[in-house]
């Protein structure tokens, strides 16, 4: 099984800044990962696919880096709305895993 | 649009089996390679990938619970059933279904939860 180790575990950005957040697995996933943003209440939100790529409609202030074990997900410029939980899922393997998961506070 | 809806009964006692269904719409689980799958989170805990079902009529179970849970579709419903039996306290979370496209394995859309309870 492959173990995500994200952090931190929450973080508070003022508007405008930039914020990266980190999945390192334990073993080699080539670009299996993807993140997903989640609201209270809300369905999660699929933001970046296979490490690097932009889901149509999401803001490209979301961005996406890595490959093999470590994997960042990086949001330029805050909005207020990003204010949310983040968290990165590996489909390279089963089971599936998932980071310990994000969450963003804006100031 | 792809939708997933989570159903079943929010109150288990401990011991007792749990099923949950998953309604969705905008796409078959007829065609190969998509798939439907289960994740829960237990309050304030990470999530955890539980089972998955495709087209093919394949099935992958988390080893963890392979011998608890069951995963079955009704392609004429539109439904995934995941049961999960012998529950226990721990197993209280909030159980998202999922859905994967036909190419690349990964998870593209979420249902908005359920949340189950295990309490006597």
């Amino acid at each position: 099984e492959t173990t995500l180790t994200q952090s931190p575990a929450f973080m508070s950005a003022t508007p405008g800044a930039k914020v990266n957040i980190s999945c390192k697995a334990s073993q080699d996933i080539d670009d299996d990962m993807n993140w997903y943003q989640q609201k209270p209440g809300e369905a999660a939100i699929f933001i970046i696919q296979e490490a690097t790529i932009l889901v149509p409609g999401i803001p490209p202030r979301f961005s996406g880096s890595g490959y093999g074990t470590d994997f960042t997900l990086t949001i330029n410029n805050i909005e207020s709305e990003d204010a949310a939980y983040y968290f990165c899922l590996q489909h390279d393997n089963f089971p599936y895993t998932f980071g310990q998961g994000t969450k963003l506070e804006i100031k | 649009q792809i939708t997933l809806k989570e159903s079943g009964l929010p109150l288990v006692k401990p011991t007792q089996t749990l099923t949950l269904t998953c309604t969705f719409s905008g796409f078959s689980l007829s065609i190969r390679g998509v798939g439907v799958g289960w994740v829960r989170q237990p309050p304030g805990k990470a999530l955890e990938w539980l089972a998955l079902i495709n087209g093919d009529d394949e099935k992958h179970y988390r080893p963890s619970l392979r011998t608890r849970l069951t995963i079955t579709k009704d392609t004429s419903k539109n439904q995934v059933v995941l049961t999960m039996t012998n529950m226990d306290p721990a197993d209280t979370a909030t159980y998202y279904c999922t859905h994967s496209p036909p190419v690349g394995n990964y998870v593209d859309s979420w249902g908005q939860g359920t949340l189950v309870t295990v309490s006597s």
